[in-house]
């Protein structure tokens, strides 16, 4: 089985930076994705780490530590449109292609 | 075409009623994903279908729910016998291969009332 744990809710200031955390547990590893889904609106992909260490986009960077089962989501210089939440999801190491989501981190952007 | 295309939108169902929810994935996409969100909650995969192989139904609540996949294209979700907690968003995604990332459709709000 697997285990992912996010937090709940963040708030955060517009122009500031926040670090969205994401812990799993699973049976083996094949590959860490993260996404962002606006109220009433289907998820879209963010990032995918599979290797430790930082992957940058933009205003968008995500971290891996596969030792730790650990990976955070880092967005910089927070913009009002950036309020979404944010889902951490898995896929394991066995047969299965599917993806395991986590609850998801609801952003407030304040202005 | 463009995107993942699912229909309807929103469907309103008396509980009871059988209800079918469809999904278009994009062209050329061989892995098809059927996922439910409700409210508050994280996505919880239900079927998978990867090209002509046997479906990974592992997902599935019940016997309640089936899902099909004709021609490698678009897939039909299929709720019979429908329940109050049968209410949730069912999301479709497709990729173009097994481990790829998912392109998700809007999604189909189901209310069983």
């Amino acid at each position: 089985g697997q285990n992912i744990d996010q937090p709940t809710e963040m708030t955060a200031t517009e122009g500031a930076i926040v670090q969205i955390n994401c812990t799993y547990q699973t049976s083996g590893f094949n590959g860490l994705f993260w996404y962002q889904q606006h109220a009433g609106e289907a998820p879209t992909f963010l990032s995918y780490n599979v290797l430790d260490g930082l992957e940058e986009k933009g205003r968008f960077s995500s971290f891996l530590s596969r030792s730790k089962g650990y990976s955070y989501l880092l967005l910089k210089e927070l913009q009002m449109k950036d309020s979404a939440s944010y889902l951490c999801a898995v896929r394991d190491g066995g047969s299965a292609r599917q993806l395991t989501f986590g609850s998801g981190t609801q952003l407030t952007v304040l202005p | 075409g463009a995107g993942v295309s699912q229909s309807p939108s929103n469907k309103v169902t008396e509980k009871g009623k059988d209800v079918e929810l469809r999904c278009d994935p994009i062209s050329g996409h061989t892995a098809l994903y059927w996922y439910r969100q409700s409210l508050g909650q994280g996505l919880e995969f239900l079927i998978y279908f990867q090209g002509n192989s046997a479906p990974d139904k592992s997902g599935l609540p019940s016997d309640r729910f089936s899902a099909e996949r004709t021609g490698g294209s678009v897939s039909t979700l299929t709720i019979q016998r429908t329940q109050q907690e049968d209410s949730a968003v069912y999301l479709c995604a497709s990729s173009p291969k097994a481990l790829g990332g998912y392109t998700f459709g809007s999604g189909t709000r189901l209310t069983v009332v």
